[in-house]
């Protein structure tokens, strides 16, 4: 039981490249999202799904754009990248709404990505 | 609001110490509150989850406090150990069907032996 892969884990790319970075969970979870981490600044909340062919847009989605055609993966596209976007990516899954207390979200390893 | 406060950024203790890192909030409709742990190059995981029904949730050394009333949420750390040092961050549940987390800022803990 694999739980949440993402893939690359480290990406450096030029200024205006773009680049998916890849997700994928084998839980059946219904919930996806994207985060991204600075440093002392927490993880904001870029991009989320609550089931195939349908996402939302986070806190942070300037720059970014999302996919669910399947329940397992939620790719991140980044069409045109900034030094801005320099961050580490994590993708996350859950279950829905009226889980028990600890069901909590299950994150992936990250990408860790630079914009040069 | 959707925002969560945490405090302390950083923590330094002695092994066998009690850490606490405190979280505030606005948004009342907030309805879980989680407390997720990250190592270095991981990801976060979960580490302890209450409700705000509930005072106080012990699991083994992690206890989560809540006052509802102030609008605060603590985890303490009994008898930390170095294996601790990691970050720590403090979450909370929008609910409304969406399941999404607002998460603190974060608390880099180190344990010295």
């Amino acid at each position: 039981n694999a739980g949440v892969t993402q893939t690359p884990k480290f990406r450096i790319l030029k200024i205006g490249q773009s680049m998916t970075l890849q997700c994928a969970q084998d839980m059946n979870h219904n919930y996806m999202y994207w985060y991204r981490q600075d440093p002392g600044m927490g993880l904001k909340l870029i991009y989320y799904s609550v089931g195939a062919g349908i996402t939302d847009k986070g806190e942070v989605p300037n720059g970014y754009n999302v996919s669910r055609s399947t329940t397992e993966d939620f790719p991140l596209r980044l069409e045109l990248a900034a030094p801005s976007q320099t961050s580490v990516y994590f993708c996350a899954s859950s279950y829905s709404a009226g889980s028990p207390t600890n069901y909590g979200y299950t994150f992936g390893s990250g990408t860790r990505l630079t914009v040069v | 609001q959707q925002q969560v406060k945490q405090s302390p950024q950083s923590l330094i203790v002695q092994k066998g110490g009690i850490p606490i890192i405190n979280c505030a909030y606005e948004n009342t409709a907030f309805d879980y509150f989680p407390w997720y742990q990250q190592f270095p190059g991981k990801g976060p995981a979960l580490l302890i989850a209450i409700r705000p029904d509930v005072s106080e949730k012990k699991e083994g050394r992690f206890t989560i406090s809540f006052n509802k009333s102030a609008k605060q949420f603590s985890l303490h750390i009994m008898d930390s150990q170095p294996g601790d040092s990691a970050t720590y961050f403090c979450a909370a549940r929008s609910g409304g069907g969406s399941e999404k987390l607002v998460f603190g800022k974060g608390t880099k803990l180190t344990v010295n032996p």
